[in-house]
């Protein structure tokens, strides 16, 4: 079946980028995405990328996409205290409504 | 707009005991979604509904687990009789037919179950 991979700690100073990366199987993916979510929290649509793009840039954050390797990025310029939360990485295969979540990537933002 | 809304926040039960989860999704919605999040894990799917039509329960264990959403709109996800290992967060989400073909999902904020 499909599977999604993130590491599961990042720790940077505020004001750097932080760069989560994520990998998949699935070489159908249709789209692929970024949800966030605190503490306490549901988890919240951040970004999404659809699998025929290589790079997709909303405001601080910069998706990168290689399909061919099956590897994903989240890139968030000027990272904020309020960035501080777990990232979870999601790929959207055959299956129309179906995603499929990575183990999600805590990002710790210290001063 | 208001969001998703799920309750209890957090339950405490023994072993063996039955549970219940209610969700109220987004207004318009008609794509509902169960998801089970254990510790340090992503969400896992656990059942989908379009309208009131279960579409996607493969990976719900239908021995304890049953789900209901009679009339299109909110739902409620049994656990009898609970497990030990059944202690997670369960994550109810929304999508309307426009954000269901982007894949964008709401999510409420979850219910904590702890399985004693």
């Amino acid at each position: 079946g499909e599977d999604v991979e993130q590491s599961l700690f990042l720790s940077v100073r505020e004001g750097d980028s932080s760069v989560i990366n994520c990998t998949y199987t699935d070489s159908s993916s249709t789209y692929l995405y970024w949800y966030k979510q605190e503490p306490g929290a549901g988890l919240q649509l951040l970004t999404y990328i659809f699998s025929n793009m290589d790079m997709k840039q909303d405001q601080r954050l910069t998706v990168l996409l290689n399909k061919k390797d099956k590897h994903l990025s989240l890139r968030i310029a000027d990272t904020q205290t309020g960035d501080s939360a777990i990232y979870f990485c999601a790929e959207r295969g055959g299956t129309a409504s179906k995603l499929t979540f990575g183990t999600g990537t805590r990002l710790q933002v210290t001063l | 707009e208001a969001g998703v809304v799920q309750s209890p926040r957090y339950k405490i039960i023994e072993k063996k005991q039955p549970v219940a989860f209610w969700c109220n999704p987004i207004s318009g919605h008609n794509t509902l979604y169960w998801y089970r999040q254990n510790l340090g894990q992503g969400p896992e799917l656990l059942i989908r509904y379009e309208n009131e039509e279960a579409v996607d329960d493969s990976q719900l264990p239908k021995d304890r687990f049953s789900a209901e959403r009679l009339k299109g709109v909110d739902s409620t996800l049994k656990i009898q009789p609970a497990e030990l290992g059944d202690s997670a967060v369960y994550l109810c989400a929304s999508s309307s037919r426009a954000s269901t073909k982007t894949g964008e999902l709401f999510f409420g904020e979850g219910s904590r179950l702890t399985v004693l």
